[in-house]
Protein backbone atom coordinates (compact mmCIF):
# COMPACT_ATOMS: atom_id res chain seq x y z
CA UNK A 1 0.00 0.00 0.00
CA UNK A 2 1.09 3.39 -1.12
CA UNK A 3 2.69 5.62 2.13
CA UNK A 4 3.42 9.23 3.01
CA UNK A 5 7.59 8.41 3.85
CA UNK A 6 9.32 10.76 5.77
CA UNK A 7 13.30 11.79 6.74
CA UNK A 8 14.90 11.61 8.55
CA UNK A 9 13.17 10.13 11.57
CA UNK A 10 14.76 11.60 14.22
CA UNK A 11 16.95 14.94 14.50
CA UNK A 12 18.87 16.50 17.07
CA UNK A 13 20.22 20.36 16.21
CA UNK A 14 21.46 22.94 17.72
CA UNK A 15 19.38 26.03 18.64
CA UNK A 16 20.33 28.52 16.20
CA UNK A 17 20.82 26.07 13.17
CA UNK A 18 18.71 25.56 10.29
CA UNK A 19 16.62 21.99 9.42
CA UNK A 20 15.19 20.41 6.48
CA UNK A 21 12.61 17.82 7.12
CA UNK A 22 11.92 15.90 3.57
CA UNK A 23 8.73 14.27 2.92
CA UNK A 24 8.27 11.91 -0.01
CA UNK A 25 3.62 11.59 -0.37
CA UNK A 26 1.58 9.20 -1.92
CA UNK A 27 2.51 9.53 -5.81
CA UNK A 28 -0.87 10.57 -7.48
CA UNK A 29 -1.86 12.87 -4.51
CA UNK A 30 -1.78 16.56 -5.11
CA UNK A 31 -2.33 18.00 -1.65
CA UNK A 32 0.16 18.22 0.93
CA UNK A 33 0.43 19.32 4.56
CA UNK A 34 3.35 19.46 7.47
CA UNK A 35 1.60 19.21 10.96
CA UNK A 36 3.36 19.42 14.06
CA UNK A 37 2.81 17.91 18.09
CA UNK A 38 4.40 18.88 20.44
CA UNK A 39 5.36 16.44 23.00
CA UNK A 40 2.02 15.76 24.67
CA UNK A 41 -0.31 18.47 22.97
CA UNK A 42 -2.62 18.16 20.15
CA UNK A 43 -1.61 17.89 16.44
CA UNK A 44 -1.52 21.25 14.91
CA UNK A 45 -1.69 22.32 11.41
CA UNK A 46 1.11 24.11 9.75
CA UNK A 47 0.76 24.68 6.30
CA UNK A 48 -1.05 23.13 3.18
CA UNK A 49 0.30 22.73 -0.44
CA UNK A 50 -1.45 22.53 -3.81
CA UNK A 51 -0.60 23.83 -7.46
CA UNK A 52 3.19 24.75 -6.13
CA UNK A 53 1.81 27.23 -3.57
CA UNK A 54 1.27 27.48 -0.20
CA UNK A 55 -2.68 27.10 -0.01
CA UNK A 56 -2.95 28.10 4.03
CA UNK A 57 -0.57 28.29 7.30
CA UNK A 58 -1.50 28.80 10.38
CA UNK A 59 -0.06 31.68 12.47
CA UNK A 60 2.28 28.96 13.86
CA UNK A 61 4.39 29.43 10.29
CA UNK A 62 6.28 32.52 10.59
CA UNK A 63 8.76 33.95 8.33
CA UNK A 64 11.44 30.95 9.84
CA UNK A 65 9.27 28.25 8.27
CA UNK A 66 8.94 27.79 4.13
CA UNK A 67 7.89 24.72 2.37
CA UNK A 68 8.97 23.31 -1.22
CA UNK A 69 8.71 20.86 -3.48
CA UNK A 70 11.71 20.99 -5.66
CA UNK A 71 11.53 18.17 -7.85
CA UNK A 72 7.83 16.98 -8.37
CA UNK A 73 8.89 14.05 -5.78
CA UNK A 74 9.86 15.39 -2.10
CA UNK A 75 7.69 18.23 -0.34
CA UNK A 76 9.98 19.53 2.44
CA UNK A 77 9.75 21.74 5.15
CA UNK A 78 12.85 24.07 6.52
CA UNK A 79 13.12 25.75 9.63
CA UNK A 80 15.97 28.25 9.85
CA UNK A 81 17.19 29.20 13.07
CA UNK A 82 15.74 26.84 15.03
CA UNK A 83 14.56 27.63 19.12
CA UNK A 84 13.93 25.59 21.33
CA UNK A 85 10.22 25.37 21.70
CA UNK A 86 10.71 24.24 18.00
CA UNK A 87 11.30 20.60 19.54
CA UNK A 88 8.74 18.55 18.24
CA UNK A 89 7.24 15.70 16.16
CA UNK A 90 6.41 16.55 12.49
CA UNK A 91 4.24 15.08 10.65
CA UNK A 92 4.34 15.10 6.46
CA UNK A 93 0.29 14.29 4.79
CA UNK A 94 -0.87 14.14 1.59
CA UNK A 95 -4.28 13.68 0.06
CA UNK A 96 -5.41 13.13 -3.31
CA UNK A 97 -7.66 15.83 -3.89
CA UNK A 98 -9.06 18.78 -1.39
CA UNK A 99 -11.42 18.51 1.55
CA UNK A 100 -13.59 15.24 1.78
CA UNK A 101 -10.79 12.76 0.84
CA UNK A 102 -8.50 11.02 3.01
CA UNK A 103 -5.57 12.38 4.56
CA UNK A 104 -2.70 10.32 4.97
CA UNK A 105 0.53 10.49 7.26
CA UNK A 106 3.58 9.68 7.46
CA UNK A 107 5.63 8.40 10.59
CA UNK A 108 6.98 11.84 11.49
CA UNK A 109 9.96 13.44 12.02
CA UNK A 110 11.18 13.91 15.74
CA UNK A 111 13.12 17.35 16.10
CA UNK A 112 15.22 17.90 18.84
CA UNK A 113 16.85 21.59 19.55
CA UNK A 114 18.98 21.62 21.96
CA UNK B 1 -12.77 29.29 15.75
CA UNK B 2 -12.76 25.50 15.56
CA UNK B 3 -12.36 23.27 18.42
CA UNK B 4 -12.34 19.54 19.25
CA UNK B 5 -12.21 17.65 22.66
CA UNK B 6 -12.21 14.19 23.75
CA UNK B 7 -11.69 12.99 27.11
CA UNK B 8 -8.34 12.03 27.91
CA UNK B 9 -8.08 8.30 28.94
CA UNK B 10 -10.03 5.20 28.61
CA UNK B 11 -9.01 1.78 30.55
CA UNK B 12 -10.97 -1.18 29.21
CA UNK B 13 -10.51 -5.05 29.34
CA UNK B 14 -9.94 -7.44 26.63
CA UNK B 15 -12.63 -8.38 24.91
CA UNK B 16 -14.80 -5.39 26.04
CA UNK B 17 -16.33 -3.07 23.80
CA UNK B 18 -14.72 0.76 23.94
CA UNK B 19 -16.29 3.63 23.13
CA UNK B 20 -14.29 7.11 22.89
CA UNK B 21 -16.12 10.39 22.12
CA UNK B 22 -15.61 13.79 20.78
CA UNK B 23 -17.25 16.88 20.79
CA UNK B 24 -16.72 19.71 18.63
CA UNK B 25 -18.06 23.38 18.19
CA UNK B 26 -18.24 24.04 14.68
CA UNK B 27 -21.16 23.05 12.56
CA UNK B 28 -19.91 23.74 9.50
CA UNK B 29 -17.67 20.39 9.64
CA UNK B 30 -17.79 18.21 6.55
CA UNK B 31 -15.71 15.38 7.08
CA UNK B 32 -15.21 13.98 10.63
CA UNK B 33 -11.91 11.36 11.15
CA UNK B 34 -10.40 9.13 13.66
CA UNK B 35 -6.68 8.42 13.77
CA UNK B 36 -4.90 6.07 15.91
CA UNK B 37 -1.43 6.84 16.99
CA UNK B 38 0.72 4.09 18.46
CA UNK B 39 3.52 4.69 20.81
CA UNK B 40 6.64 6.25 18.80
CA UNK B 41 5.00 6.09 15.49
CA UNK B 42 2.64 8.04 13.05
CA UNK B 43 -0.98 8.93 12.28
CA UNK B 44 -2.73 5.87 11.07
CA UNK B 45 -6.35 6.64 9.45
CA UNK B 46 -8.81 4.38 11.06
CA UNK B 47 -12.44 5.46 9.58
CA UNK B 48 -13.72 8.99 8.61
CA UNK B 49 -17.61 9.89 8.30
CA UNK B 50 -19.08 12.88 5.91
CA UNK B 51 -21.34 15.02 7.92
CA UNK B 52 -24.37 13.97 6.27
CA UNK B 53 -24.33 10.54 7.66
CA UNK B 54 -24.92 9.70 10.88
CA UNK B 55 -23.25 6.08 11.75
CA UNK B 56 -20.52 4.34 9.61
CA UNK B 57 -19.37 0.25 10.54
CA UNK B 58 -16.21 -1.10 9.27
CA UNK B 59 -15.23 -4.41 10.92
CA UNK B 60 -14.90 -4.02 14.75
CA UNK B 61 -14.82 0.07 14.21
CA UNK B 62 -18.11 1.55 14.58
CA UNK B 63 -18.42 5.78 14.06
CA UNK B 64 -21.65 7.66 15.29
CA UNK B 65 -22.49 10.96 14.51
CA UNK B 66 -25.03 13.58 15.94
CA UNK B 67 -24.48 16.44 14.05
CA UNK B 68 -26.97 18.36 16.48
CA UNK B 69 -25.23 18.04 19.46
CA UNK B 70 -22.06 17.87 17.61
CA UNK B 71 -21.18 14.66 19.00
CA UNK B 72 -18.68 11.88 17.44
CA UNK B 73 -17.86 8.58 18.77
CA UNK B 74 -15.82 5.50 17.85
CA UNK B 75 -17.02 2.44 19.21
CA UNK B 76 -14.15 -0.67 19.01
CA UNK B 77 -15.95 -4.49 19.19
CA UNK B 78 -13.90 -6.81 20.77
CA UNK B 79 -10.99 -4.90 21.70
CA UNK B 80 -7.77 -6.11 21.70
CA UNK B 81 -4.07 -5.26 23.42
CA UNK B 82 -2.99 -4.05 20.25
CA UNK B 83 -5.83 -1.38 20.11
CA UNK B 84 -3.72 0.06 22.93
CA UNK B 85 -2.65 3.66 21.90
CA UNK B 86 -3.77 7.64 21.48
CA UNK B 87 -7.04 7.98 19.38
CA UNK B 88 -7.71 11.19 17.77
CA UNK B 89 -10.91 13.04 16.43
CA UNK B 90 -10.47 15.63 13.94
CA UNK B 91 -12.48 17.32 11.69
CA UNK B 92 -12.07 19.74 8.13
CA UNK B 93 -14.42 22.37 7.40
CA UNK B 94 -15.74 23.61 4.09
CA UNK B 95 -13.58 25.60 1.78
CA UNK B 96 -10.71 25.20 4.01
CA UNK B 97 -8.48 22.42 1.82
CA UNK B 98 -8.65 19.85 4.07
CA UNK B 99 -6.90 21.49 6.91
CA UNK B 100 -7.36 19.14 9.67
CA UNK B 101 -7.86 20.36 13.49
CA UNK B 102 -7.44 18.00 15.99
CA UNK B 103 -8.76 16.86 19.45
CA UNK B 104 -6.41 16.27 22.11
CA UNK B 105 -6.46 12.83 21.74
CA UNK B 106 -7.52 9.63 23.93
CA UNK B 107 -5.27 7.44 25.62
CA UNK B 108 -7.06 3.81 25.14
CA UNK B 109 -5.35 1.24 27.89
CA UNK B 110 -6.84 -2.44 26.76
CA UNK B 111 -5.98 -4.30 30.34
CA UNK B 112 -6.15 -8.20 30.51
Amino acid sequence: EPEVTQTPSHQVTQMGQEVILRCVPISNHLYFYWYRQILGQKVEFLVSFYNNEISEKSEIFDDQFSVERPDGSNFTLKIRSTKLEDSAMYFCASAPASSGNTIYFGEGSWLTVV
Amino acid sequence: GEDVEQSLFLSVREGDSSVINCTYTDSSSTYLYWYKQEPGAGLQLLTYIFSNMDMKQDQRLTVLLNKKDKHLSLRIADTQTGDSAIYFCAETLTGTASKLTFGTGTRLQVTL
